[in-house]
């Protein structure tokens, strides 16, 4: 099944500060999903990436799939304390869905 | 508002006991999914469906039993075979998955949290 490995599994940054995190595939993507997750609750689909060189951005969050379509990254500018939680990746897998570890943000005020 | 509502939130297990975990969707969605997150790791796959009666094991469906009686509605029970429950469960619902192409996400309940007493 598709494996998926996330990096770094937890970042501090000061507010105000860039970051990347990054979502590396197994097998090739057909389908990349960002989520963030708040401690104690459930998923919030942010993006959706399909093609290779694709690039989708919200608000201060740009998610980028490579051109083979097995690396993602989620690049967040000038992070304030409300993006702070975690960042999952997904992929479809068949016809299920797997994740990767997350990567839990900090962002101190 | 369209959405997938888990109940109850918090929910406690005594030895040997079974609970079931309710978890319904008013999308109109096909395939429903059951994850299981513990701490500081990712979710992990027990079981999802991709039409009524019909359901297929996950990575970890050891100790857990589904139903799909209805396209709205996924339970999952959590048996006493299971012997670490203790985790955080999250049911996720998706449209027409049959597409490997599809670009229709899952959507996700807010979770329940399961205790050993």
């Amino acid at each position: 099944s598709q494996e998926l490995e996330q990096s770094p599994q937890s970042l501090i940054v000061q507010e105000g500060k860039n970051l990347t995190i990054n979502c590396t595939s197994s097998k090739t993507l057909y389908g990349l999903y960002w989520y963030k997750q708040k401690y104690g609750e459930g998923l919030i689909f942010l993006m959706m990436l399909q093609k290779g060189g694709e690039e989708k951005s919200h608000e201060k969050i740009t998610a980028k799939l490579d051109e083979k379509k097995q690396q993602s990254s989620l690049h967040i500018t000038a992070s304030q304390p409300s993006h702070a939680g975690i960042y999952l990746c997904g992929a479809l897998n068949n016809n299920d869905m797997r994740f990767g570890a997350g990567t839990r943000l900090t962002v101190k005020p | 508002d369209g959405g997938i509502t888990q109940s109850p939130k918090y929910l406690f297990r005594k030895e040997g006991q079974n609970v079931t975990l309710s978890c319904e969707q008013n999308l109109n969605h096909d395939a429903m999914y059951w994850y299981r997150q513990d701490p500081g790791q990712g979710l992990r796959l027990i079981y999802y469906s991709q039409i009524v009666n019909d359901f297929q094991k996950g990575d970890i469906a050891e100790g857990y039993s589904v139903s799909r009686e209805k396209k709205e509605s996924f339970p999952l029970t959590v048996t006493s075979a299971q012997k670490n429950p203790t985790a955080f469960y999250l049911c996720a619902s998706r449209m027409n998955p049959t597409n490997l192409y599809s670009n229709q996400p899952q959507h996700f309940g807010d979770g329940t949290r399961l205790s050993i007493l």
